[in-house]
């Protein structure tokens, strides 16, 4: 089993839909979660950090930590087709950078 | 502006060539990071510099090699040893200083070279 599960997609859904995106994990000494974005030949960037669980907003964005499911979601709400690329999770605990370990992103695809 | 650029953007290497990506920042970030990118998998990593002239292998380190001479600059190396190079690299840095067991939980990637082997 993966560390970090994360469904591949392609999700393709409608412009103005809200968008669900998600992130399981197995261990427990996971204490830092994020979402990136990386659109084609490009970078990842950094949109959402969250610490431990609970809620973060930010604009349409809504990162979500459930610690005692191990499961994490970040929320769309309406998905523009300037949203159309690649999230990655990514998520780590104690120690310095190296220790983040990342999902393989799903691809979404927003339809005009 | 301040971030990290990568160079080339697209390499194309012959078998059995050594070829150097190249990495610089001035976000005057103490600690650079290399990821290998593939599809279907997570960002591995395959090289980590906390401060200059100290580096650490990460998950992936066989057939790379590094160096960190200057805080700016972290150069990657694919050996002739990788046996399977081709792929999409990733450069990135955070201000994660060495001895310190605080989380930075901001890295900046650069924009990425893709390297195939021909």
């Amino acid at each position: 089993q993966k560390e970090v599960e994360q469904d591949p997609g392609p999700l393709s859904v409608p412009e103005g839909a809200i968008v669900s995106l998600n992130c399981t994990y197995s261990n427990s000494a996971f204490q830092y979660f994020m979402w990136y974005r990386q659109y084609s030949r490009k970078g990842p960037e950094l949109l959402m950090y969250t610490y431990s669980s609970g809620n973060k907003e930010d604009g349409r964005f809504t990162a979500q930590v459930d610690k005692s499911s191990k499961y994490i979601s970040l929320f769309i709400r309406d998905s523009q087709p300037s949203d159309s690329a690649t999230y990655l999770c990514a998520m780590g605990g104690s120690g310095g950078y190296q220790k983040v370990t990342f999902g393989i992103g799903t691809k979404l695809q927003v339809i005009p | 502006d301040g971030g990290i650029t990568q160079s080339p953007k697209y390499l194309f290497r012959k078998e059995g060539q050594n070829v150097t990506l190249s990495c610089e920042q001035n976000l005057n970030h103490d600690a650079m990071y290399w990821y290998r990118q593939d599809p279907g998998q997570g960002l591995r990593l395959i090289y980590y510099s906390q401060i200059v002239n100290d580096f650490q292998k990460g998950d992936i380190a066989e057939g790379y090699s590094v160096s960190r001479e200057k805080k700016e600059s972290f150069p990657l190396t694919v050996t002739s040893a990788q046996k399977n190079p081709t792929a999409f690299y990733l450069c990135a840095s955070s201000i994660d200083r060495a001895g310190t067991a605080r989380m930075n939980t901001e890295a900046f990637f650069g924009q990425g070279t893709r390297l195939t082997v021909v």
